[in-house]
């Protein structure tokens, strides 16, 4: 099946530090990527539609200035949390759509990456 | 957007079937219903996918009545591997699309 991976898996980093998390389809090309945030105990959340190519559109809320996206291939989507602190910390995960050729396409996730802002 | 509707949790034990219904009152004639399984610290993974009647896979069926306002996801025989949250989403399935997410089931199979 379709595979999505993140890296790195887990990071920890210092306030006030910025920190990079890549997501990248690895057997099919994704125009089209999103990024969810989770908190314990809660649902995922949507921050943002990266889109290849062009500006991440994101969603009510959510800092785009803090929160910098790139999707710069069709393979590869990049978070960036800018100055971190600590209520940052979070589960980030990233979905990208594989093209069936059909109306189905389905959406598929990656591992996510567990950030802790110390 | 279409919103869903799950039980926040449900228990079960080993061995019996589990359904899960999530409600979906505003769907759209070009939705489909997609369930994923999450596991703590990982990503949703994606379990079944359906339109309408009855769908069937190695892992579980969905069934969805005539009238797409709700579907079941049913879980048969559930091992303790199957604790887990269960997200009931509702969309297109244009690679575009945003997906909302509900609360989910928390499932919780005893022993």
């Amino acid at each position: 099946g379709a595979v999505v991976s993140q890296h790195p898996s887990w990071v920890i980093c210092k306030s006030g530090t910025s920190v990079k998390i890549e997501c990248r389809s690895l057997d099919f090309q994704a125009t089209t990527m999103f990024w969810y945030r989770q908190f314990p105990k809660q649902s995922l959340m949507l921050m943002a539609t990266s889109n290849e190519g062009s500006k991440a559109t994101y969603e009510q809320g959510v800092e785009k200035d803090k929160f910098l996206i790139n999707h710069a291939s069709l393979t590869l989507s990049t978070l960036t949390v800018t100055s971190a602190h600590p209520e940052d910390s979070s589960f980030y995960i990233c979905s990208a759509s594989r093209p069936s050729g059909r109306a189905l396409d389905t959406q598929y996730f990656g591992p996510g990456t567990r950030l802790t802002v110390l | 957007l279409a919103k869903t509707t799950q039980p926040i949790s449900m228990d079960s034990y080993e061995g019996q079937e589990v359904n899960i219904t999530c409600s979906h009152n505003n769907i759209a004639t070009n939705d489909y219903i997609t369930w994923y399984q999450q596991f703590p610290s990982q990503g949703p993974r994606f379990i079944i996918q359906g339109y309408k009647t009855k769908v069937t896979n190695e892992v579980a069926s969905l069934f969805i009545p005539a009238d797409r306002k709700s579907s079941t996801l049913s879980l048969p025989r559930v091992s303790l591997s199957d604790t887990a949250v269960y997200y009931c989403l509702v969309g297109p399935t244009s690679g575009t699309y945003k997906y909302i997410f509900g609360t989910g089931t928390r499932l919780k199979v005893l022993a």
